[in-house]
């Protein structure tokens, strides 16, 4: 199985903040690299997909690069609703794994 | 407007077995695969297996080989994740997600409102 490592495991971050988590593959993964954020007691939600590819209706300061084994999931200035956990996950081999999550808490 | 909607929280005995939906609506259901994803509290995400839901084929994660069956109906438009001879680490957030191929791979573009199954004496 492809193992999916991301960093760091928790962030104190204020709103204004420019953030970046970053995730990496036991193997090359090419751009099957998607990202997700989760908020407490609710489904994740798609925010980039195949490693930089905005998902619709996800704002702008949002955004993802790499490709390969190294990813990261970058958004420009932290708004109060960006408070939550993210997760990676590569679609390149069954199974699809995720990464253990980043979450992202008030400083 | 895609919705998944799934079936409420279940509580089962250890060596049960449990059988959560996944209604679709909005889109043609047999146009994009079903994925089934859990999540035990606090922890992260794990993958369980997919449904093409038109040919009714199915992948699975080894770790849950032999005790998942996913399944669909398309009369209805729902899909079925049945999990036998539970035990208390199955205690989970069970969800399903609309898997859509793109041109580098599967990505989750919407998913259900999750279903906590609950393994317990």
């Amino acid at each position: 199985d492809i193992q999916m490592t991301q960093s760091p495991s928790s962030l104190s971050t204020s709103v204004g903040d420019r953030v970046t988590i970053t995730c990496r593959a036991s193997q090359s993964i090419s751009s099957y690299l998607n990202w997700y954020q989760q908020k407490p007691g609710k489904a994740p939600n798609l925010l980039i997909y195949a490693a930089n590819n905005l998902q619709s209706g996800v704002p702008s300061r949002f955004s993802g690069s790499g490709s390969g084994t190294d990813f990261t999931l970058t958004i420009s200035s932290l708004q109060p609703e960006d408070f939550a956990t993210y997760y990676c996950q590569q679609s390149y081999n069954t199974p699809y794994t995720f990464g253990q999550g980043t979450k992202l808490e008030i400083k | 407007q895609v919705h998944l909607v799934q079936s409420g929280a279940e509580v089962k005995q250890p060596g049960a077995s449990v059988k959560v939906s996944c209604k679709a609506s909005g889109y043609t259901f047999t146009t994009f695969y079903i994925f089934w994803v859990r999540q035990a509290t606090g922890q992260g995400l794990e993958w369980m297996g997919w449904v093409n839901t038109n040919s009714g084929d199915t992948v699975y994660t080894q770790s849950f080989q032999g005790r998942v069956t996913i399944t669909r109906d398309t009369s209805i438009s729902t899909a079925y994740m049945e999990l036998s001879s539970l035990r208390s680490e199955d205690t989970a957030v069970y969800y399903c997600a609309r898997g859509f191929w793109g041109s580098q791979g599967w990505y989750f573009d919407y998913w259900g409102q999750g279903t906590l199954v609950t393994v317990s004496t």
